[in-house]
């Protein structure tokens, strides 16, 4: 297993575009997280997902944020209409669910995104 | 609500020991966390604690948690030049849905 991989790593967008990203969580992972990360601060909660459920959404999350975890394995992350404070990196985690997400998720390298 | 606080820097030199404080203020949080975050890297996991332990010991690293204060830290002992990056700590919430994390420490290391 390689762990939570990510892509792209970057990616440069016009504001107003629309993203997707992906992320490939450890194979027997069955919750996975979406964490957005600004310069000098920690990362902040956006979504999780249970299987292919998603289980909660923080208010960071507007309407124009959608994630889907169609299968239960891999996610994706689409940001509609790109603005300029959504530059940031986008960090995916994945854990087993119950006591093992006590045990702390285990992180990908993330998608640093940069709106222009 | 959920809140962690860290200070921002932190300068050790080589080979003493580092000293990493945080602050959190849910009563209820289950497990604590220490995250390290290298330049360009995602974070990784270092050390957990759980909320009915005092203390924890992992080769260099050693985990304190006063819960009446609601304070942990994380003392690196014969800090290295490897040890130059940013130290998340996190909580988790009961219900274990979510972890959230403080602001970071960033530690660097003087000769």
């Amino acid at each position: 297993d390689t762990g939570v991989s990510q892509d792209p790593r970057h990616k440069i967008t016009k504001r107003g575009q629309n993203v997707t990203f992906r992320c490939d969580p450890i194979s027997e992972h069955n919750r996975l997280y979406w964490y957005r990360q600004t310069l000098g601060q920690g990362p902040e909660f956006l979504t999780y997902f249970q299987n292919e459920a998603q289980l909660e959404k923080s208010r960071l999350l507007s309407d124009r944020f959608s994630a889907e975890r169609p299968k239960g394995s891999f996610s994706t992350l689409e940001i509609q209409r790109t603005e300029q404070g959504d530059s940031a990196m986008y960090l995916c985690a994945s854990s087993l669910g119950g006591q093992g997400a006590n045990y702390g998720y285990t992180f990908g390298s993330g998608t640093r995104l940069t709106v222009v | 609500g959920e809140d962690v606080e860290q200070s921002l820097f932190l300068s050790v030199r080589e080979g003493d020991s580092s000293v990493i404080n945080c602050t959190y203020t849910d009563s209820s949080s289950t497990y604590l966390y220490w995250y390290k975050q290298e330049p360009g890297a995602g974070l990784q996991l270092l050390t957990y604690i759980f909320s009915n332990m005092d203390m924890k010991q992992d080769q260099r690293l050693t985990v304190l948690l006063n819960k009446k204060d609601k304070h942990l830290s994380l003392r690196i002992a014969d800090t290295q030049t490897g040890d130059s990056a940013i130290y998340f700590c996190a909580e988790s919430t009961p219900s274990a849905s979510k972890i959230i994390f403080g602001s970071g420490t960033r530690l660097s290391i003087r000769p």
